[in-house]
């Protein structure tokens, strides 16, 4: 079965700190997507990005970065000299990608940031 | 701004009523999905839609239905509302039913049951 994994709830760092947020996945699919989703505290849902099972390339886009591997299951996503406006609730989310399932997205738990000024 | 809307933004009801939630997709997208946030239950998907049909349903309570009309904006009608309903409502779109598609979230439409 699909699980996602955020074991951390809640981490609070310093501005201008760089954070990591670890995401841990589980899937039996040989495709797959995954994607990070930031809920400031207006509530809305944003997505970051999307990443496929194939491409294990690692991305940096501005502040963001993100380290996926296949190896140990994880997509973690890291804040570069972090701002207070990054305070959020960041969510890892898995998707299988086959014609035949349904588009069913799992979200993991969620890890709430807090930057303080 | 994801181009997904969603009404009422915020809803106050008492239990035993009910309510429909209005959500419109991203210009071109077909498929439509809603979900439910609340503290204890995290993220959970209720149902999709694409092009009109019922394509997937995920813990939607019977007491729950949605449709998709033509133009494919899609209403979630909650009734016989009980406490723990309250939530977050969240409607997303994508472009096409398949697996991986990226979806984009309207707002919220935030429910309070009293």
């Amino acid at each position: 079965a699909q699980k996602i994994t955020q074991a951390q709830t809640e981490i609070s760092v310093v501005e201008k700190e760089d954070v990591t947020l670890d995401c841990v996945y589980e899937t039996r699919d040989t495709t797959y997507y995954l994607f990070w989703y930031k809920q400031p505290p207006s509530g809305e849902l944003v997505f970051l990005i999307r990443r496929n099972s194939f491409d294990e390339q690692n991305e940096i886009s501005g502040r963001y970065s993100w380290n996926f591997q296949k190896s140990t299951s994880s997509f973690n996503f890291t804040i570069t000299a972090s701002q207070v406006v990054d305070s959020a609730v960041y969510f890892c989310a898995l998707s299988e990608a086959y014609e035949t399932s349904y588009d069913k997205v799992i979200f993991g738990p969620g890890t709430s940031l807090s930057v303080i000024p | 701004d994801s181009g997904v809307t969603q009404t009422p933004k915020h809803l106050i009801t008492a239990t035993g009523q009910r309510v429909t939630l209005r959500c419109s997709p991203r210009s071109g997208d077909l498929s439509v999905y809603w979900y439910q946030q609340s503290l204890d239950q995290g993220l959970q998907f209720l149902i999709q839609y694409y092009n009109g049909e019922e394509r997937a349903k995920g813990n939607i309570l019977e007491r729950f239905s949605a449709q998709q009309f033509p133009d494919l904006h899609s209403e979630l009608n909650l009734s016989s509302l009980e406490l723990g309903d309250s939530a977050l409502y969240f409607c997303a779109s994508s472009r096409r039913p398949r697996g991986g598609e990226t979806q984009y979230f309207g707002p919220g439409t935030r429910l309070l049951v009293l």
